[in-house]
């Protein structure tokens, strides 16, 4: 069975520091993305970042970065330079490209920044 | 605006009642999946619809019931509501192999049972 686990119920940051949350997830499947959500306070979900498992690079997205080890099937979050606005629940998520096509979230970490 | 429409976004009910949940699809996506929110939880995957066939089930209750019309909308049932089926009920839709790789989320409808 696919699974997406997140070790840190809650994390907290000085504003303009940087931190790392992790992910690691299992599947028997080559073919997949992984992606990062966040949901502030309203809880819109957004998407912060995506890795094509194909791809070795990491994903960059501004202050966002990934580190994706496929072998250990792990994929954390680095942001940098926390602002007060990354205040939020992160959520992992992984998308299987079977033919069943499932897309399936970790527990979420809750990241508070702190002025 | 992500370009998924789900209404209601609030809805209070009884227990024991039915509701309909409604989701309209960004334009194109084939691909909608729903998912239950209760209060500070993670995301759980009910059910997933591609191009109107039901193509992936997790853990759902036998109480709710989902379909995708041929328009690509698609509805979630809920019956024999319990206070324990309050919470948000995400919809969201992508293109699927090929032309999206993320799923774009509706803003939810929040679902009070009393």
């Amino acid at each position: 069975a696919q699974t997406v686990t997140q070790s840190q119920p809650e994390m907290s940051v000085q504003e303009a520091e940087t931190v790392t949350l992790s992910c690691t997830y299992d599947t028997s499947e080559s073919n997949y993305y992984l992606f990062w959500y966040k949901q502030p306070p309203s809880r819109q979900m957004i998407l912060v970042i995506r890795q094509e498992a194909y791809k070795q690079q990491n994903a960059t997205e501004n202050r966002f970065s990934v580190n994706f080890q496929k072998a250990a099937k792990s994929f954390s979050l680095k942001i940098s330079d926390s602002q007060l606005g990354d205040t939020a629940m992160y959520f992992c998520a992984l998308r299987m490209l079977s033919s069943y096509d499932k897309v399936i979230f970790g527990p979420g970490t809750s990241l508070s920044v702190i002025p | 605006d992500s370009g998924v429409t789900q209404t209601p976004k609030h809805l209070i009910t009884a227990t024991g009642q039915r509701v309909t949940l409604r989701c309209s699809p960004r334009s194109g996506d084939l691909s909608v999946y729903w998912y239950q929110q209760s209060l500070d939880q993670g995301l759980q995957f009910l059910i997933q619809y591609y191009n109107g066939e039901e193509r992936a089930k997790g853990n759902i209750l036998e109480r709710f019931s989902a379909q995708q019309f041929p328009d690509l909308h698609s509805e979630l049932n809920l019956s024999s509501l319990e206070l324990g089926d309050s919470a948000l009920y995400f919809c969201a839709s992508s293109g699927g192999r090929g032309r999206d790789t993320e799923a774009f989320f509706g803003q939810g409808t929040r679902l009070t049972v009393v």
